[in-house]
C-alpha cells in the first residue's frame, strides 16, 4: 500500500537557522502530497500541497516541490522562528479510483530555540 | 479558518464499555474521516463516510467500531465493546468534496481505556 517516509523524531534548529524535513513516499499511482502541522493540543492543520511533478507548494515561509523521479517533497525553510515550533506531518493521497485515504508520516517534531 | 469541533477532548472508560466520539464537521463539508494515533506513533487512517455511508476503511477499523452521521448531526464514532488496545487520540476530519482533498482535522478525543 501508499506510504510516507520522513525524518524521523525531532530537529532542533536556532532561531533563523535553515530547515530541512526529508519526506519520500511511494504510492502506485500519481498521488498529491501534502505538508500539515500540528501544535500542541490541536489537530494537524493544512499547510500546502502540490498535485504534479514539478509543482512548488508554499505557505508562511515554508516550501516543498514535488520531485516524482526522486518520490520526495522535502519541507523547507529559509529562516525558522520559534514560533515555527510544532510536529510536521507528510502525508499523501492517491486519489484512484474515485476515492482516496490520505496517508501520513509519523510526524516530525521541530523545536527551535530563541 | 472553518472549524471541526470535537466532543469530549477526553474519554476515560472500562474496558469493555461502550463509547460515543462526537465530531461536529465543517459546516458545508460533505466527507468525514476518522484517524487514530497511538502516543508517539503516527496518525493511521480508520474510515472515511460520504452521503450516509462507508466509502473506505482500514484494517484498523474492527468490526466493534461504526460510524454515522444522523439527519447531518454529529460524526460519531461508536466503539463497542472497548478494548484495552482502542487507547489512543482519535481525530476527526471533514473535507469539502472528494476533489478538494484538503482536510481540516479537529483537536483529537483522547480515549481512555482501562
Amino acid at each position: 500500500g501508499d506510504s510516507v517516509t520522513q525524518t524521523e523524531g525531532q530537529v532542533a534548529l536556532s532561531e533563523e537557522d535553515f530547515l530541512t524535513i526529508h519526506c519520500n513516499y511511494s504510492a502506485s499511482g500519481y498521488p498529491a502530497l501534502f505538508w500539515y502541522v500540528q501544535y500542541p493540543g490541536e489537530g494537524p492543520q493544512f499547510l500546502f500541497r502540490a498535485s504534479r511533478d514539478k509543482e512548488k507548494g508554499s505557505s508562511r515561509g515554508f516550501e516543498a516541490t514535488y520531485n516524482k523521479e526522486a518520490t520526495s517533497f522535502h519541507l523547507q525553510k529559509a529562516s525558522v522562528q520559534e514560533s515555527d515550533s510544532a510536529v510536521y506531518y507528510c502525508a499523501l493521497s492517491d486519489s484512484s479510483g474515485g476515492n482516496y485515504k490520505p496517508t501520513f508520516g509519523k510526524g516530525t517534531s521541530l523545536v527551535v530555540h530563541p | 479558518g472553518p472549524k471541526v469541533l470535537q466532543i469530549p477532548s477526553h474519554q476515560i472508560i472500562d474496558m469493555g464499555q461502550m463509547v460515543t466520539l462526537n465530531c461536529d464537521p465543517v459546516s458545508n463539508h460533505l466527507y468525514f474521516y476518522w484517524y487514530k494515533q497511538i502516543l508517539g506513533q503516527q496518525m493511521e487512517f480508520l474510515v472515511n463516510f460520504y452521503n450516509g455511508k462507508v466509502m473506505e476503511k482500514s484494517k484498523l477499523f474492527k468490526d466493534q467500531f461504526s460510524v454515522e452521521r444522523p439527519d447531518g448531526s454529529y460524526f460519531t464514532l461508536k466503539i463497542q465493546p472497548t478494548a484495552l488496545e482502542d487507547s489512543a487520540v482519535y481525530f476527526c476530519a471533514s473535507s469539502l468534496s472528494r476533489f478538494d482533498e484538503r482536510l481540516f482535522f479537529g483537536h483529537g478525543t483522547k480515549l481512555s481505556v482501562l
